[in-house]
């Protein structure tokens, strides 16, 4: 069974500051893995999302992810938050054989606060 | 281009009244179709799939029901609603398996 843990649900950073998000997953076989973020009261739009490719994930606004299998984690970055980027954040994890419907699972999000 | 719509944005129902919220998607044919329950602390919950018309899968037991009577057309419903049953639900689509999710824009319901 799949499963994501989101360490820290509430993060403030300062304007300016890194931002970094914990996602650790598990999984029993090779994942996909997606960071999703939620604006207030708005669904979920995509962020980034790992296929195998590269282990380095370029997503929109600057966030990247680093996928470490070793580690068995997902963490979000971006260089210099900014203060459109207050929202939650959502790491989830899909598993390659689900056959014919996406079976994805999701953390419990974490939400950013940035600090002028 | 590909849409997806969701309504209504908000409800109030009493306890024990019907509920019927629809999404529809835009753009696309044969979409996978997708409800989602978003509890404040506890990540999003799917409670149903359907990967075709008439074909619907559910996840969790509960007080809901879903239907899709067309391709791009899904509906959660419940005869009587619980106050459990309070949240943002959020209606999603995607191509197929392990394809990226795309959401509606919720729909935050209370129950009183």
């Amino acid at each position: 069974a799949q499963s994501v843990t989101q360490l820290g649900s509430h993060v403030s950073v300062s304007e300016g500051a890194l931002v970094l998000l914990r996602c650790n997953y598990s999984s029993s076989v090779p994942p996909y893995l997606f960071w999703y973020v939620q604006y207030p009261n708005q669904g979920l739009q995509l962020l980034l999302k790992y296929t195998s490719a590269a282990t380095l994930v370029k997503g929109i606004n600057d966030f990247e992810a680093e996928f470490k299998k070793s580690e068995t984690s997902f963490h979000l970055t971006k260089p210099s938050a900014h203060m459109s980027d207050a929202a939650e954040y959502f790491c989830a994890v899909s598993d390659r054989e689900s056959g014919g419907y996406q079976k994805v699972t999701f953390g419990t999000g974490t939400k950013l606060q940035v600090i002028p | 281009s590909q849409t997806i719509h969701q309504w209504p944005a908000t409800l109030v129902q009493p306890v024990g009244s019907p509920l019927s919220l629809e999404c529809t998607v835009e753009g696309t044919s044969n979409p996978n179709l997708y409800w989602y329950r978003q509890a404040a602390g506890r990540g999003l919950q799917l409670l149903f799939y359907s990967v075709g018309i008439g074909q619907i899968s559910s996840e969790v037991p509960q007080n809901l029901s879903a239907s899709r009577p067309q391709d791009r057309q899904f509906i959660l419903s419940s005869k009587k609603l619980l106050l459990s049953d309070s949240g943002f639900y959020l209606c999603a689509w995607s191509r197929g398996a392990n394809e990226k999710l795309f959401f509606g824009s919720g729909t935050q319901l209370s129950v009183l």
